[in-house]
Protein backbone atom coordinates (compact mmCIF):
# COMPACT_ATOMS: atom_id res chain seq x y z
CA UNK A 1 0.00 0.00 0.00
CA UNK A 2 1.09 3.38 -0.89
CA UNK A 3 2.10 5.37 2.08
CA UNK A 4 3.15 8.70 0.27
CA UNK A 5 1.28 9.49 -2.64
CA UNK A 6 1.57 12.27 -5.06
CA UNK A 7 -1.66 12.08 -6.94
CA UNK A 8 -0.63 14.89 -10.10
CA UNK A 9 1.65 13.07 -12.44
CA UNK A 10 2.23 16.17 -14.51
CA UNK A 11 1.84 20.07 -13.89
CA UNK A 12 2.78 22.60 -16.38
CA UNK A 13 3.57 26.38 -15.22
CA UNK A 14 4.36 29.41 -16.66
CA UNK A 15 7.27 30.77 -16.46
CA UNK A 16 8.17 33.57 -13.66
CA UNK A 17 4.81 31.90 -11.96
CA UNK A 18 4.35 29.62 -8.58
CA UNK A 19 4.86 26.40 -9.34
CA UNK A 20 2.91 24.09 -6.15
CA UNK A 21 3.13 20.35 -5.96
CA UNK A 22 1.43 18.48 -3.53
CA UNK A 23 1.91 15.43 -1.76
CA UNK A 24 -0.47 13.33 0.88
CA UNK A 25 0.95 10.22 3.78
CA UNK A 26 -1.06 8.31 5.50
CA UNK A 27 1.21 6.93 8.32
CA UNK A 28 0.90 9.49 11.13
CA UNK A 29 4.24 8.35 12.20
CA UNK A 30 6.21 9.88 9.41
CA UNK A 31 8.34 13.15 11.23
CA UNK A 32 10.72 13.42 8.53
CA UNK A 33 9.77 14.73 5.05
CA UNK A 34 11.99 15.59 1.56
CA UNK A 35 11.58 16.67 -2.29
CA UNK A 36 13.72 15.25 -4.50
CA UNK A 37 14.36 16.44 -7.91
CA UNK A 38 15.11 14.60 -10.69
CA UNK A 39 16.23 15.51 -14.63
CA UNK A 40 16.79 12.06 -16.89
CA UNK A 41 19.20 10.14 -16.73
CA UNK A 42 20.92 11.59 -13.10
CA UNK A 43 19.76 10.08 -9.26
CA UNK A 44 17.32 12.45 -7.62
CA UNK A 45 19.29 15.17 -5.96
CA UNK A 46 17.93 16.53 -2.15
CA UNK A 47 16.01 19.62 -2.86
CA UNK A 48 14.36 20.52 0.69
CA UNK A 49 13.60 19.20 4.05
CA UNK A 50 10.90 19.80 6.66
CA UNK A 51 10.93 18.43 10.29
CA UNK A 52 6.96 17.32 11.86
CA UNK A 53 7.77 20.31 14.38
CA UNK A 54 7.57 22.51 11.71
CA UNK A 55 5.00 23.92 9.71
CA UNK A 56 6.91 25.85 7.06
CA UNK A 57 10.65 25.68 5.62
CA UNK A 58 12.35 27.88 3.34
CA UNK A 59 14.87 28.33 0.86
CA UNK A 60 15.73 30.91 -1.65
CA UNK A 61 12.48 30.26 -4.15
CA UNK A 62 11.45 26.90 -2.25
CA UNK A 63 9.08 26.25 0.35
CA UNK A 64 7.85 23.14 2.18
CA UNK A 65 4.61 23.59 4.14
CA UNK A 66 3.52 20.67 6.13
CA UNK A 67 0.15 20.17 7.50
CA UNK A 68 0.00 17.40 9.45
CA UNK A 69 -3.59 17.22 10.81
CA UNK A 70 -4.06 16.82 6.86
CA UNK A 71 -1.15 14.81 6.44
CA UNK A 72 -0.19 17.06 3.49
CA UNK A 73 3.07 18.37 2.68
CA UNK A 74 3.36 20.84 -0.67
CA UNK A 75 6.21 22.20 -2.08
CA UNK A 76 6.06 25.68 -3.77
CA UNK A 77 8.57 27.40 -6.20
CA UNK A 78 8.76 31.22 -6.85
CA UNK A 79 9.10 32.56 -9.12
CA UNK A 80 9.38 29.22 -11.75
CA UNK A 81 12.36 29.03 -14.06
CA UNK A 82 12.52 26.45 -17.43
CA UNK A 83 15.24 25.20 -15.44
CA UNK A 84 13.16 23.74 -12.51
CA UNK A 85 11.63 21.04 -15.34
CA UNK A 86 12.45 17.79 -13.56
CA UNK A 87 10.51 15.09 -12.05
CA UNK A 88 9.59 15.91 -8.17
CA UNK A 89 9.78 13.45 -5.47
CA UNK A 90 8.61 13.62 -1.97
CA UNK A 91 9.69 11.25 0.35
CA UNK A 92 8.96 10.58 4.53
CA UNK A 93 10.28 8.94 6.92
CA UNK A 94 10.17 7.98 10.91
CA UNK A 95 11.81 7.45 13.56
CA UNK A 96 15.43 6.90 13.14
CA UNK A 97 15.02 4.99 10.75
CA UNK A 98 16.56 4.45 7.58
CA UNK A 99 13.51 3.53 5.26
CA UNK A 100 12.15 6.37 3.75
CA UNK A 101 8.57 6.10 2.03
CA UNK A 102 8.82 7.80 -1.88
CA UNK A 103 5.81 9.03 -3.62
CA UNK A 104 5.69 8.47 -7.36
CA UNK A 105 6.68 11.83 -8.99
CA UNK A 106 5.08 14.76 -10.35
CA UNK A 107 6.90 15.82 -13.46
CA UNK A 108 6.50 19.72 -13.32
CA UNK A 109 7.33 21.36 -16.91
CA UNK A 110 7.79 25.10 -16.49
CA UNK A 111 6.41 27.33 -20.18
CA UNK A 112 8.77 30.07 -21.04
CA UNK B 1 27.42 17.22 -0.61
CA UNK B 2 29.12 13.41 -1.65
CA UNK B 3 29.77 12.81 -5.29
CA UNK B 4 28.77 9.53 -6.32
CA UNK B 5 29.16 7.12 -9.08
CA UNK B 6 27.95 4.14 -10.19
CA UNK B 7 28.97 1.44 -12.76
CA UNK B 8 27.65 0.75 -15.28
CA UNK B 9 25.43 3.22 -16.23
CA UNK B 10 22.98 1.23 -17.88
CA UNK B 11 22.75 -2.45 -19.14
CA UNK B 12 20.74 -5.25 -21.07
CA UNK B 13 20.99 -8.61 -19.41
CA UNK B 14 19.62 -11.67 -20.57
CA UNK B 15 17.65 -13.17 -18.01
CA UNK B 16 18.81 -15.99 -15.92
CA UNK B 17 22.44 -14.15 -15.87
CA UNK B 18 23.49 -11.89 -12.88
CA UNK B 19 25.05 -8.18 -12.98
CA UNK B 20 26.49 -6.10 -10.02
CA UNK B 21 26.64 -2.91 -9.54
CA UNK B 22 29.39 -0.68 -7.92
CA UNK B 23 28.96 2.35 -5.90
CA UNK B 24 32.05 4.37 -5.52
CA UNK B 25 31.71 7.58 -3.33
CA UNK B 26 34.13 10.50 -3.09
CA UNK B 27 34.22 10.48 0.60
CA UNK B 28 34.21 8.30 4.24
CA UNK B 29 30.18 7.38 4.77
CA UNK B 30 28.67 5.38 7.33
CA UNK B 31 25.84 4.53 5.71
CA UNK B 32 24.66 3.39 2.57
CA UNK B 33 21.61 2.43 0.54
CA UNK B 34 20.58 0.68 -2.13
CA UNK B 35 17.41 1.62 -3.71
CA UNK B 36 14.56 0.34 -7.03
CA UNK B 37 12.77 2.27 -9.04
CA UNK B 38 10.60 0.37 -11.41
CA UNK B 39 8.86 1.65 -14.61
CA UNK B 40 6.40 4.14 -13.13
CA UNK B 41 6.76 3.22 -9.73
CA UNK B 42 7.95 5.08 -6.38
CA UNK B 43 11.81 4.07 -5.21
CA UNK B 44 12.09 1.83 -3.15
CA UNK B 45 14.90 0.71 -0.46
CA UNK B 46 15.83 -2.68 -1.28
CA UNK B 47 18.99 -2.59 2.11
CA UNK B 48 21.06 -0.93 3.50
CA UNK B 49 24.57 -1.88 2.96
CA UNK B 50 26.51 -2.07 6.65
CA UNK B 51 30.50 -1.70 6.85
CA UNK B 52 32.08 -4.63 8.25
CA UNK B 53 28.95 -7.04 8.77
CA UNK B 54 25.95 -8.45 6.81
CA UNK B 55 23.45 -5.83 4.80
CA UNK B 56 20.17 -4.97 6.11
CA UNK B 57 17.03 -5.96 3.55
CA UNK B 58 13.59 -5.09 3.78
CA UNK B 59 10.39 -6.64 3.84
CA UNK B 60 10.34 -8.34 0.05
CA UNK B 61 14.26 -8.29 -0.69
CA UNK B 62 16.40 -11.53 0.20
CA UNK B 63 20.00 -11.84 0.24
CA UNK B 64 20.10 -14.54 -2.24
CA UNK B 65 18.30 -12.51 -4.90
CA UNK B 66 19.96 -9.16 -4.22
CA UNK B 67 23.77 -10.31 -2.45
CA UNK B 68 25.13 -6.72 -1.24
CA UNK B 69 29.43 -6.13 -0.34
CA UNK B 70 30.54 -3.61 1.44
CA UNK B 71 34.22 -3.92 1.71
CA UNK B 72 35.17 -0.24 2.96
CA UNK B 73 33.18 3.27 3.81
CA UNK B 74 33.76 4.38 0.51
CA UNK B 75 32.26 1.98 -1.82
CA UNK B 76 29.20 -0.79 -2.27
CA UNK B 77 28.28 -3.57 -4.89
CA UNK B 78 24.59 -4.86 -5.30
CA UNK B 79 23.97 -7.96 -7.55
CA UNK B 80 20.83 -8.80 -9.46
CA UNK B 81 20.89 -12.84 -9.33
CA UNK B 82 19.26 -14.81 -11.97
CA UNK B 83 17.50 -11.80 -13.12
CA UNK B 84 13.90 -12.27 -15.02
CA UNK B 85 12.13 -9.40 -16.79
CA UNK B 86 10.64 -8.03 -13.80
CA UNK B 87 13.89 -7.17 -12.19
CA UNK B 88 13.87 -4.58 -15.17
CA UNK B 89 14.28 -1.36 -13.22
CA UNK B 90 16.66 1.77 -12.20
CA UNK B 91 19.16 0.82 -9.40
CA UNK B 92 20.11 3.62 -7.04
CA UNK B 93 22.93 3.98 -4.66
CA UNK B 94 22.08 6.52 -1.92
CA UNK B 95 24.50 7.76 1.33
CA UNK B 96 23.77 9.72 3.97
CA UNK B 97 25.60 13.17 4.70
CA UNK B 98 24.07 13.93 7.99
CA UNK B 99 22.32 17.17 6.65
CA UNK B 100 19.45 16.20 8.72
CA UNK B 101 18.49 13.01 7.63
CA UNK B 102 18.61 13.39 3.91
CA UNK B 103 20.14 11.08 1.34
CA UNK B 104 22.11 11.52 -1.42
CA UNK B 105 21.77 9.95 -4.65
CA UNK B 106 23.98 8.24 -7.21
CA UNK B 107 23.38 8.51 -10.91
CA UNK B 108 21.72 5.22 -10.98
CA UNK B 109 22.11 1.93 -13.29
CA UNK B 110 19.12 1.71 -15.68
CA UNK B 111 18.58 -2.43 -16.33
CA UNK B 112 16.81 -4.17 -19.16
CA UNK B 113 16.41 -7.87 -18.99
CA UNK B 114 15.20 -9.72 -21.81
Amino acid sequence: DQQVKQNSPSLRVQEGRISILNCDYTNSMFDYFLWYKKYPAEGPTFLISISSIKDKNEDGRFTVFLNKSAKHLSLHIVPSQPGDSAVYFCAASAGTGNQFYFGTGTSLTVIP
Amino acid sequence: SAVISQKPSRDICQRGTSLTIQCQVDSQVTMMFWYRQQPGQSLTLIATANQGSEATYESGFVIDKFPISRPNLTFSTLTVSNMSPEDSSIYLCSVGTGVGRAQYFGPGTRLLVL
